[in-house]
């Protein structure tokens, strides 16, 4: 099992830029959430995807936008870049009705830098 | 709205320390209570964790209890090693899918 899985592992844009960010949740996982880890601080939730629509959102512009394919991957799309939205991208999977209570498993994340 | 509170770091302890790191939480109702840690370069993983109150969850050494008439979930281990330096992160979940609310973590270094 290969677990959540992103990519890339790193990326460099300049202001103004998009970019696109990718998760393959866990095997058996129906549920990503999308999560932004900025230098010293702790994760704040962007949004969730299940049944491919977004389920919940986090306190994040309309700029961040994403979405959900019938194998449960998922996509995270950034516009207009800003400096601010240099961090680590963390891309997180869970099982719907799960026994293993919210167990969210986290990938290893994708550090964006914006110059 | 909800938050989770943790004591700031870093905190440097030797091998064979005992480790306390606080944290409190604000929730309505009754949340789940994590603690996930990231080690050098790596994602986070759940390290334990507690679904109702006076529940301990424990692994690799580690324990915390949830106490809800402090609204804490203290994480205690009774003697660490080097390879566990990496940052902790208290955290809180309302339901069994809901967004994780994450604290602002806690490094730890262990010297040997």
């Amino acid at each position: 099992d290969a677990g959540v899985t992103q990519s890339p592992t790193h990326l460099i844009k300049t202001r103004g830029q998009q970019v696109t960010l990718r998760c393959s949740p866990k095997s058996g996982h129906d549920t990503v959430s999308w999560y932004q880890q900025a230098l010293g601080q702790g994760p704040q939730f962007i949004f969730q995807y299940y049944e491919e629509e977004e389920r919940q959102r986090g306190n994040f512009p309309d700029r961040f936008s994403g979405h959900q394919f019938p194998n449960y991957s998922s996509e995270l799309n950034v516009n207009a870049l800003w400096l601010g939205d240099s961090a680590l991208y963390l891309c997180a999977s869970t099982r719907e009705g799960s026994l293993s209570y919210n167990e969210q498993f986290f990938g290893p994340g994708t550090r964006l830098t914006v110059l | 709205g909800n938050s989770v509170t943790q004591m700031e770091g870093p905190v440097t302890l030797s091998e064979e320390a005992f480790l306390t790191i606080n944290c409190t939480y604000t929730a309505t109702g009754y949340p789940s209570l994590f603690w996930y840690v990231q080690y050098p370069g790596e994602g986070l993983q759940l390290l334990l964790k507690a679904t109702k109150a006076d529940d301990k969850g424990s692994n690799k050494g580690f324990e915390a209890t949830y106490r809800k008439e402090t609204t804490s979930f203290h994480l205690e281990k009774g003697s660490v090693q080097v390879s566990d330096s990496a940052v902790y992160f208290c955290a809180l979940s309302k339901t069994s899918y809901d967004k994780v609310i994450f604290g602002p973590g806690t490094s730890l270094s262990v010297i040997p």
